[in-house]
């Protein structure tokens, strides 16, 4: 079965800082099973990323999504004081069906 | 656009049963995958099952088969997600999505899950 583990588990950084997120996947997984949501408190998770790098619409271009096999990555390239959330990883298609990371907490620091 | 708007808030006892509905606008049921993502009090997400287009039929996480069943009623575009013999693990807000794919240039199928619905909150005490 596939794992996908999430590093940092908090992140803090400032506004104007760049985030790095990282996913890793216990096993090679196609990088087009791979999605990106963040989630804020009280509120239902959003798209970001799918298929490692293609940016949902409406996400602004500081966002972006990289990686293969393995490794993936999200990029925030300039934090903005609404980015502050938890990121998941997210993979769908190898076994079992779907599979969530722990997420990552990026909060102000 | 799919829009997504769930039931509200249910209070259950151990050992019972709680369906919760998803009404859909936009789209019919029909032309959706339904998917069903819990969460817990402070915990991350988690998949529960949902229709995959590609095997045509609904799928469940192997954590919960034999206690959910997730049904859909064409004519009122509801989809419906119940789990039975509830415990206080099963205290979590529970969201509807649907999975939208589409084929890359490498004949991959992309798959995200866009939009989902507010959630419902389900809390499990005696």
């Amino acid at each position: 079965d596939i794992v996908l583990t999430q590093s940092p588990g908090t992140l803090s950084l400032s506004p104007g800082e760049r985030a790095t997120l990282s996913c890793r996947a216990s096993q090679s997984i196609s990088s087009s099973y791979l999605a990106w949501y963040q989630q804020k408190p009280g509120q239902a998770p959003r798209l970001l990323i799918f298929g490692a790098s293609s940016r949902a619409t409406g996400i602004p271009d500081r966002f972006s999504g990289s990686g293969s096999g393995t490794d993936f990555t999200l990029t925030i390239s300039r934090l903005e004081p609404e980015d502050f959330a938890v990121y998941y990883c997210q993979q769908y298609g190898s076994s079992p069906l779907v599979t969530f990371g722990p997420g990552t907490k990026v909060d102000i620091k | 656009q799919v829009q997504m708007v769930q039931s509200g808030a249910e209070v259950k006892k151990p050992g019972a049963s709680v369906k919760v509905s998803c009404k859909i606008s936009g789209h019919t049921l029909i032309e959706v995958s339904m998917h069903w993502v819990r969460q817990a009090p402070g915990k991350g997400l988690e998949w529960m099952g949902g229709f995959d287009p590609e095997d045509r039929e609904i799928i469940y996480a192997q954590k919960f088969q034999g206690r959910v069943t997730m049904t859909e009623d064409t004519s009122t575009n509801t989809a419906y997600m119940e789990l039975s013999s509830l415990r206080s693990e099963d205290t979590a807000v529970y969201y509807c999505t649907t999975l939208k794919y589409y084929y890359d240039s490498s004949a991959d199928r992309e798959n995200w899950f866009d939009p989902w619905g507010q959630g419902t909150l389900v809390t499990v005490s005696s």
